[in-house]
């Protein structure tokens, strides 16, 4: 049950479009749906992209999400200053289990 | 509105146990497998266990299996998580959180617990 693989940090500037990578395996990633959450310093996680590519509403159509393979990708287009936060992959696993990636910490200088 | 509520938290002795609660309300509960997911301080969230919708199935991650056993009650819309042998590695602010039947994200959340293990 090794955790997915992401960058520890990005960073980018307003305007800016960024990609965060997750990479995972066969078995979880490659194996099913992956989903992203955002989550600001002493917060709760919120859930920004479900099902690989798919926005919850409410959902900035800024955040968009891919899979090719063992890795899912989140592309925040237009970056904004209150897009500064941590960025969290998570993947359902073909053992019954779940796993989330590190975590990437989102800079926008 | 939907609300996730844990309960339990607090400092306890390596070796000793605790037991959190988890309080649901404004969706139907039984329609939700429920997980408990874990963050240590400064740390990424690491997903702890599932208990399916009816609770009869039931996973753990390879760090708490054995230590930590998963339920809920849904007739009072109230998810467990009963932990014994606590480490100081289990230190961390403890999330439930639900997944609705044939999907695939966690959501809602609750606002967390802290767990503190330390003599």
């Amino acid at each position: 049950q090794s955790a997915l693989t992401q960058p520890a940090s990005v960073s980018g500037s307003p305007g800016q479009s960024i990609a965060f990578s997750c990479t995972g395996t066969s078995s979880d990633i490659g194996y099913k749906y992956v989903s992203w959450y955002q989550q600001y310093p002493g917060k709760v996680p919120k859930v920004i992209i479900y099902d690989v590519n798919n926005r919850p509403s409410g959902v900035s159509d800024r955040f968009s999400g891919s899979k090719s393979g063992n890795t899912a990708s989140l592309t925040i287009s237009g970056l904004q200053a209150e897009d500064e936060a941590d960025y969290y992959c998570s993947s359902f696993t073909n053992s019954g289990t779940w796993v989330f990636g590190g975590g990437t910490k989102l800079t926008v200088l | 509105q939907v609300q996730l509520v844990e309960s339990g938290g607090g400092v306890v002795q390596p070796g000793r146990s605790l037991r959190l609660s988890c309080g649901a309300s404004g969706f139907t509960f039984s329609r939700y497998g429920m997980h408990w997911v874990r963050q240590a301080p400064g740390k990424g969230l690491d997903w702890v266990a599932i208990i399916s919708h009816d609770g009869n199935k039931k996973y753990y991650t390879d760090s708490v299996r054995g230590r930590f056993t998963i339920s809920r009650d849904t007739s009072k819309n109230t998810l467990f998580l009963q932990m014994d042998s606590l480490r100081a590695e289990d230190t961390a602010m403890y999330y439930c959180a639900g997944i609705l039947r044939f999907s695939n994200f966690f959501d809602p959340w609750g606002q967390g617990t802290l767990v503190t293990v330390s003599s």
